[in-house]
């Protein structure tokens, strides 16, 4: 069966700090991955998606970057955090274009401080 | 364009009384939808979908949801509400031309009083 593994839980970094939150998926080839953000237990900020090593797609210009560097490892990185990078970040992935709906991670809840 | 709305941020219902959680859509060509649920400081986790066939799916958790192609709308039911039902629940939709991109409603806040 298909398992996608996010971490860490919980995360708290200071202002310029750098960050890594990784996101594995096991059980399945070739899945779109995306990285989405969630504010204030609401919403959810699709950030960046992927439908193949190396190829990354964004949507919204911010402080983020994503890279897959294999084909079920898709990790969200910053040079340098702002306050305002805090959130909820979730990982899923889906198979082909999410006609079958999306997996998600458990989440990273992120502090910057 | 491609849209989703949950128009309500808070739904409250009593234990053992039916609840609707609302969802209308917009999208070019026929829509497969979706609703997910969300417990605290956890992933979404999927209910149920919609592609063709009949319009009332059957999902998870006694959880079902009726599409209803005139009025653009895929509300969620359950005929009998759980205090663990008490949740964030996300609709959402996806193109089945274009781009393909699945959108995500707002999301609507479910509470079941005992």
């Amino acid at each position: 069966s298909q398992t996608i593994h996010q971490w860490p839980a919980t995360l708290v970094q200071p202002v310029g700090s750098p960050l890594s939150l990784e996101c594995t998926v096991e059980g399945t080839s070739n899945p779109n991955l995306y990285w989405y953000r969630q504010a204030a237990g609401r919403g959810l900020q699709l950030l960046f998606y992927s439908v193949g090593i190396g190829q990354i797609s964004s949507e919204v210009p911010q402080n983020l970057s994503a890279s897959r560097p294999q084909d079920r490892q898709f990790i969200l990185s910053s040079k340098k955090l702002l306050l305002s990078d805090s959130g909820f970040y979730l990982c899923a992935w889906s198979l082909g274009q999410g006609g079958y709906g999306y997996t998600f991670g458990s989440g990273t809840r992120l502090t910057v401080v | 364009a491609q849209s989703v709305a949950q128009p309500e941020d808070q739904v409250n219902v009593a234990e053992g009384n039916p609840l609707t959680v609302k969802c209308t859509y917009s999208v070019s060509g026929n829509p497969y939808l979706f609703w997910y649920v969300q417990y605290p400081n956890r992933g979404l986790q999927f209910l149920l979908k919609y592609i063709t066939g009949d319009n009332l799916v059957k999902g998870s958790y006694g959880f079902e949801a009726e599409f209803n192609k005139s009025q653009t709308s895929f509300h969620l039911k359950k005929p009998s509400a759980l205090v663990s039902d008490s949740a964030l629940y996300f609709c959402a939709v996806r193109a089945n031309t274009g781009g393909f991109k699945t959108i995500f409603g707002a999301g609507t806040r479910l509470f079941v009083k005992a």
